[in-house]
């Protein structure tokens, strides 16, 4: 698969696993998003790497921790997650930071029970 | 931080007919103005965009228009086909942001 693929699809966890998202993108892109999507809300971003420095982080939770040891990966780590955290996970990449359009991934589908 | 209104929520019209969404947003400072569709299972893909020094942009059936002074935008489709029925957001980026906020999403439904 081209652009921007998710790894795993689909997630199922209980409250006191470590789990982690992934996502790489293969555009050769700069910069990456975390950005979370809940039932009747809007998607909310999360965190933004640009050039493999984390830029933003929109007052996440600390069980929620980003990694990027490249600038064509991305990782979530979760840890201690609570139910009402289920949601889509999508990551999105671009250009640079500065660039304007963003690239969206598929997406993991988070199930905290 | 920015914050984005958007309406209606659930949009239902008739094949052929047109259909507008409307987004505010609260940042004077924001500078570029996407809209996604998303359709159900899918990954959100950007349909058109408009940046603060434009007044609208056209694409074949869609439109965007925007209002700096009122801190307005809205989506046109025209001659809407089955294939649009989708859930469509608009999003702006804030001044010095990185990310964009988006609003909360249109269902739209085209009824045959």
């Amino acid at each position: 698969e081209t652009g921007v693929t998710q790894t795993p699809r689909h997630l199922v966890m209980g409250m006191t696993n470590k789990k982690s998202l992934k996502c790489e993108q293969h555009l050769g892109h700069n910069a990456m998003y975390w950005y979370k999507q809940s039932a009747k809300k809007p998607l909310e971003l999360m965190f933004v790497y640009n050039f493999k420095e984390q830029t933003e982080n929109n007052s996440v939770p600390s069980r929620f921790s980003p990694e990027c040891p490249n600038s064509s990966h991305l990782f979530l780590h979760l840890h201690t997650l609570q139910p009402e955290d289920s949601a889509l996970y999508l990551c999105a990449s671009s250009p640079s930071a500065t660039y304007n359009e963003q690239f969206f991934g598929p997406g993991t589908r988070l199930t905290v029970l | 931080g920015e914050n984005v209104e958007q309406h209606p929520s659930t949009l239902s019209v008739q094949e052929g007919d047109s259909a507008v969404i409307k987004c505010t947003y609260s940042d004077s400072a924001s500078n570029y103005f996407p809209w996604y569709k998303q359709e159900l299972g899918k990954r959100p893909q950007l349909i058109i965009d408009i940046r603060s020094n434009v007044g609208e942009k056209k694409d074949q059936r869609i439109a965007v228009t925007l209002n700096k002074t009122a801190k307005h935008f809205s989506l046109h489709i025209t001659e809407t086909q089955p294939e649009d029925s989708a859930v469509y957001f608009c999003a702006a980026r804030g001044g010095g942001a990185d990310g964009l906020t988006f609003g909360k999403g249109t269902h739209l439904i085209i009824q045959p």
